[in-house]
């Protein structure tokens, strides 16, 4: 079984569109987190949750919205979409309280945007 | 944001140990550093981690100087899968969670 599952894999769209990603974590972990990957492989964090709470949130265009429905989910939906977001992004979990607090990485979702 | 600096790109040749150094001077006392790897464009794997003490594991050992601003990582006998890129971390505690922030990453690769 995947422990941290992203879908979709590959998604190509056109500016201006609407569209959403999924993540589910079966790690039974507290906190989920979205990263982004650009052109030059440098991985920043968008955005973290726990228990459902945003605790973090980097200076990400308000058209980026998470959505956490409960600790085993968080997908994230961008609107009006921007060539500039065309990246990859990686979903992520970790247990807090755990000694090692490990995070663990999803495939990631290609974005693509025409 | 990366609190982290590492060279760019490192060559080694296959069964040698690889040594991956990285400078964390602006580390505070209870910030652990931690390394991954991502090959090709998967997702990033957990290597190791550690706050003062050296830590070895099956994958590798992770050398922490004592004054904590710099650590290594040793892959002890490098392959031709170890080919990959590796980022050192520090995580940051944000209360009630944790920040990790990843620097730009050493490109490793093993040669033949």
């Amino acid at each position: 079984d995947t422990a941290v599952s992203q879908t979709p894999k590959y998604l190509v769209t056109q500016m201006g569109n609407d569209k959403s990603i999924k993540c589910e974590q079966n790690l039974g972990h507290d906190t989920m987190y979205w990263y982004k990957q650009d052109s030059k492989k440098f991985l920043k964090i968008m955005f973290s949750y726990n228990n459902k709470e945003l605790i973090i949130n980097e200076t990400v265009p308000n058209r980026f919205s998470p959505k956490s429905p409960d600790k085993a989910h968080l997908n994230l939906h961008i609107n009006s979409l921007e060539l500039g977001d065309s990246a990859v992004y990686f979903c992520a979990s970790s247990r807090l309280h755990s000694g090692a607090n490990v995070l663990t990485f999803g495939a990631g979702s290609r974005l693509t945007v025409l | 944001d990366a609190k982290t600096t590492q060279p760019t790109s490192m060559d080694c040749a296959e069964g040698r140990a690889a040594n991956l150094p990285c400078n964390h001077s602006t580390i505070s006392g209870n910030e652990y550093v931690y390394w991954y790897r991502q090959i090709h464009s998967q997702g990033p794997q957990y290597i190791i981690h550690g706050l003062k003490n050296n830590e070895t594991n099956e994958m590798a050992s992770l050398i922490i100087t004592e004054d904590r601003k710099s650590s290594t990582l040793i892959l002890p006998h490098a392959t031709l899968r170890d080919t990959a890129v590796y980022y050192c971390i520090v995580r940051v505690a944000i209360k009630p969670g944790n920040q990790f922030y990843f620097g730009t990453g050493t490109s490793l690769t093993v040669i033949p």
